[in-house]
């Protein structure tokens, strides 16, 4: 059973601070990672996405993996209050018939 | 904006029918996903279709079935509706396999099952 574990949250952060989401998954074999934002009662948009062991930038966003540890993070700078979501994590874990498992995803609020 | 779309955005059934959910993908891409989200879950992967075949399917019983057609747009449908399958239906497409390539998702049909 391919496992995706999130912290549910809320998640509360000053607007301006770093905001840092964590993803753990437990199938080792696991190869990609994305995260996605999703706003209430709308559908999840894509952020970032990660397949190499280190960080990736992308504007306030910087995705982190850690493959050794099954550990992905998601950190955003200078958080704004429209960054108030919920943020899932998801793992493509390989053999091109499964799609995305998904984390429960972790609700941040950015308080102004 | 994704250039995803889904039909209808919202509907309700009574337990017992059958629904069809329709989804047009980003122009270029042939994969389409589904998924299930339950109220305060992840979205749960039920299939894909990869040039009008289904390749790969999760934990979904067989009343779950879909179709791609050559315009790589797709539906789902859903037969003996139950209580249950009340939840955000997502489409997804990519330009290649789920995973391999990046999703992106349709704005989602809620369903509700009376």
């Amino acid at each position: 059973q391919k496992e995706v574990e999130q912290n549910s949250g809320p998640l509360s952060v000053p607007e301006g601070a770093i905001a840092s989401l964590n993803c753990t998954y437990s199938d080792r074999g696991s190869q990609s990672f994305f995260w996605y934002r999703q706003y209430s009662g709308k559908s999840p948009e894509l952020i970032m996405f990660i397949y190499s062991n280190g960080d990736k930038e992308d504007g306030r966003f910087t995705a982190q993996l850690n493959k050794a540890s099954q550990y992905v993070s998601l950190l955003i700078r200078d958080s704004q209050p429209s960054d108030s979501a919920t943020y899932l994590c998801a793992v493509y874990s390989g053999g091109g018939a499964d799609g995305l498992t998904f984390g429960k995803g972790t609700h941040l609020i950015i308080q102004p | 904006e994704t250039g995803v779309t889904q039909s209808p955005t919202h509907l309700i059934k009574t337990r017992g029918q059958q629904v069809t959910l329709r989804c047009s993908s980003q122009s270029g891409h042939n994969t389409v996903s589904w998924y299930q989200q339950a109220l305060g879950q992840g979205p749960q992967f039920i299939f894909q279709y990869y040039r009008e075949e289904e390749n790969g399917r999760g934990n979904f019983p067989p009343r779950f079935s879909g179709l791609q057609f050559p315009n790589y747009s797709s539906e789902l449908n859903v037969n003996a509706l139950e209580l249950d399958d009340s939840a955000l239906y997502l489409c997804a497409s990519s330009l290649g396999l789920a995973g391999i390539d990046e999703q992106y998702f349709g704005p989602g049909t809620r369903l509700t099952v009376t």
